[in-house]
């Protein structure tokens, strides 16, 4: 069973500061996504990134694959009020087993 | 909107009942998953259906059955509920890739 842990678990910042979430695992993954939920709500897609060391950027969001394709970053630069929720990492190990969900990192950006 | 529709959206009712929550994929996809979340925990992944039949299982309780029709739409069965069922219910779905696209949630509150 791969898992996968997310650090930190929670963060709560002041708007316009810079943050990074991590998502780690022994494992390695196909392709790896990134999710946000918000309170309620059901999760969205942020960002799939599938190459080993791929960045991908999505406004001021920047998502890194892991050059062994292990783990994985998200970078915000510039935080708003508008990025408070639940970031959630998920692995696919390819084939027929089954995606893996990270354990989450609440965040909450402070106006 | 994920083109994911989930119903009902709450639903309330008694320890020792039945409930059947209903999801319906995206138009195309042959996936569809079930998930559980409890307040403030992480996504726990129960059942997945891939075209009409059960590609794999996590931690779903005996109580708990689902099943994928013909049409591709799903039905998660909860019965004998007890109070620690109450949790949100998420469907996804996916074509074949590991990217999947969540529905808004039911939201289960057992008395």
């Amino acid at each position: 069973t791969q898992l996968l842990e997310q650090s930190p678990q929670f963060l709560s910042i002041q708007e316009g500061e810079n943050l990074t979430v991590y998502c780690n695992s022994s494992s390695v993954f196909s392709s790896l996504q990134w999710y946000r939920q918000e309170p309620g709500e059901g999760p969205v897609l942020l960002v799939t990134v599938v190459t080993g060391g791929e960045v991908k950027k999505l406004k001021r969001l920047t998502f890194q694959f892991g050059d062994a394709r292990k783990d994985s970053s998200l970078h915000i630069t510039a935080a708003q009020p508008g990025d408070t929720g639940l970031y959630l990492c998920a692995g696919d190990p390819g084939g027929y087993q089954k995606v893996t969900f990270g354990t989450g990192t609440k965040l909450q950006v402070i106006p | 909107d994920s083109g994911v529709t989930q119903t009902p959206k709450h639903l309330i009712t008694a320890t020792g009942q039945r409930v059947t929550l209903r999801c319906s994929p995206r138009s195309g996809d042959l996936s569809v998953y079930w998930y559980q979340q409890s307040l403030d925990q992480g996504l726990q992944f129960l059942i997945q259906y891939y075209n009409g039949e059960e590609r794999a299982k996590g931690n779903i309780l005996e109580r708990f059955s689902a099943q994928q029709f013909p049409d591709l739409h799903s039905e998660l069965n909860l019965s004998s509920l007890e109070l620690g069922d109450s949790a949100l219910y998420f469907c996804a779905s996916s074509v074949a890739s590991a990217t999947q696209y969540f529905g808004p949630g039911t939201r289960l509150t057992v008395l």
